[in-house]
């Protein structure tokens, strides 16, 4: 099951920045925080991902708190082509692999 | 990042039927391949993982002998919906994972529309 809870929704204007939140509170210490993002009608795309320090690449910066129960995704320039459902995902260890339970993530509208 | 395709993108078939969907890694080898589901306006849900060279794990409450899971090599896994019904009607995405850099990925492929009449 999903171990993360996120707004169902939220707007941005274009070239501002997006703060999308996630808590996560029963995360493990060993567990990694993951983000992606689903455009209507394609597969997920995967954004950022971090363990406890902040990361940044070229999409997007990720805050994680100190206790490491909730994190924030930052979209520092929206555009429209980020319209889309961002998911944030604790990755599972398991025997097998590290499977990815998906919550019902944050649909993100950007306008103009 | 890594490629995955997936083939067919849509598909509409007839009750009782049978339908293949492929998941290919394209510039890696996939050790795990996981395939999902999706409802409109909902969000995905894991059906399955495959290892290459082994049985698939299906996560609890998915039909093992309905969803049949196939990873032949490190680059092509197959699910195939047997007795195919309206119900079964869903956007299907398929992830591979690699290693690199010393952590580990899911890539997703594009998806596959199938539609039951």
């Amino acid at each position: 099951d999903a171990k993360t809870t996120q707004p169902t929704s939220m707007d941005c204007a274009e070239g501002r920045a997006a703060n999308l939140p996630c808590n996560h509170s029963t995360i493990s210490g060993n567990e990694y925080v993951y983000w992606y993002r689903q455009i209507h009608s394609q597969g997920p795309q995967y954004i950022i991902h971090g363990l406890k320090n902040n990361e940044t690449n070229e999409m997007a910066s990720l805050i994680i708190t100190e206790d490491r129960k909730s994190s924030t995704l930052i979209l520092p320039h929206a555009t429209l082509r980020d319209t889309a459902v961002y998911y944030c995902i604790v990755r599972e260890r398991n025997n097998n692999f590290n499977k990815f339970y998906f919550g019902s993530g944050t649909k993100l509208n950007v306008k103009p | 990042g890594a490629v995955v395709s997936q083939h067919p993108s849509r598909v509409i078939c007839k009750s009782g039927t049978s339908v293949k969907i492929e998941c290919r890694s394209l510039d890696f080898q996939a050790t795990t391949m996981f395939w999902y589901r999706q409802f409109p306006k909902k969000s995905l849900m894991l059906m399955a993982t495959s290892n290459e060279g082994s049985k698939a794990t299906y996560e609890q409450g998915v039909e093992k002998d309905k969803f049949l899971i196939n990873h032949a090599s490190l680059t092509l896994s197959t699910l195939t919906v047997t007795s195919a019904h309206p119900e079964d009607s869903s956007f299907y995405i398929c992830s591979a994972a690699g290693t690199r850099i010393g952590y580990n990925e899911q890539f997703f492929g594009p998806g596959t529309r199938l539609t039951v009449l």
